[in-house]
């Protein structure tokens, strides 16, 4: 069955660093999606990307956090200077169609611990 | 925002007993999709069951089965002869603005 791969599966960074947290959706998938998951607590939406570009995104998401899809496979998530409340588990995940009507399939996330 | 509610925060059961996972959501939306996913220890997100507003028609899927209940705006969900293997964390979501809303969870933990 086909899957979301993302890549590392912890990360360990300094205050202060960039991190960039890569995930390869499911290839026929068109809508690309990272969420955040604060340990102990529920999933919360960062982002939605289609068509190259990010189409929603949630007040969490600011300047500090980008995100790109460089070479058509790879989707990725980049926080510029990473703050503690920045550790979390980051989900990537994608769906053919938009979220209501269709499924999105989940990677198995990455852990970012943030000293 | 337009929440989703799971107020059980943590159940625990002995092994066999049936469970129900209380889900309760806003939304102003006619239309709209509710989904049910697992959370085991591993910590990936696993998809259950996805619901269209306009089915109200229960569904069952081997021990699992979920009562949507437009009328009063839950999605609960009943784990029937519960095993060991369904201690997860189960999470009820909601779809809005081409987003997932996410309850806070509901830890269920089955004992031997």
């Amino acid at each position: 069955e086909p899957e979301v791969t993302q890549t590392p599966s912890h990360q360990v960074t300094q205050m202060g660093q960039e991190v960039i947290l890569r995930c390869v959706p499911i290839s026929n998938h068109l809508y690309f999606y990272w969420y955040r998951q604060i340990l102990g607590q529920k999933v919360e939406f960062l982002v939605s990307f289609y068509n190259n570009e990010i189409s929603e995104k949630s007040e969490i998401f600011d300047d500090q956090f980008s995100v790109e899809r460089p070479d058509g496979s790879n989707f990725t998530l980049k926080i510029r200077s990473t703050k503690l409340e920045d550790s979390a588990m980051y989900f990537c995940a994608s769906s053919w169609g938009t979220s209501g009507a269709n499924v999105l399939t989940f990677g198995a996330g990455s852990r970012l611990t943030v000293l | 925002a337009q929440k989703v509610t799971q107020a059980q925060t943590e159940i625990s059961v002995v092994e066999k007993e049936d469970v129900t996972l209380d889900c309760v959501y806003e939304t102003r939306d006619t239309t709209y999709y509710l989904f049910w996913y697992k959370q085991p220890p591993s910590g990936e997100l696993v998809f259950l069951i996805r619901r269209n507003s306009f089915d109200e028609q229960n569904e069952i899927s081997g021990r699992y089965s979920w009562n949507f209940q437009k009328s009063t705006s839950s999605f609960n969900f009943t784990i029937t002869a519960s095993q060991v293997v369904d201690s997860a964390v189960y999470f009820c979501a909601r779809e809005g603005a081409q987003k997932l809303v996410f309850g806070q969870g509901t830890r269920l933990t089955i004992n031997p």
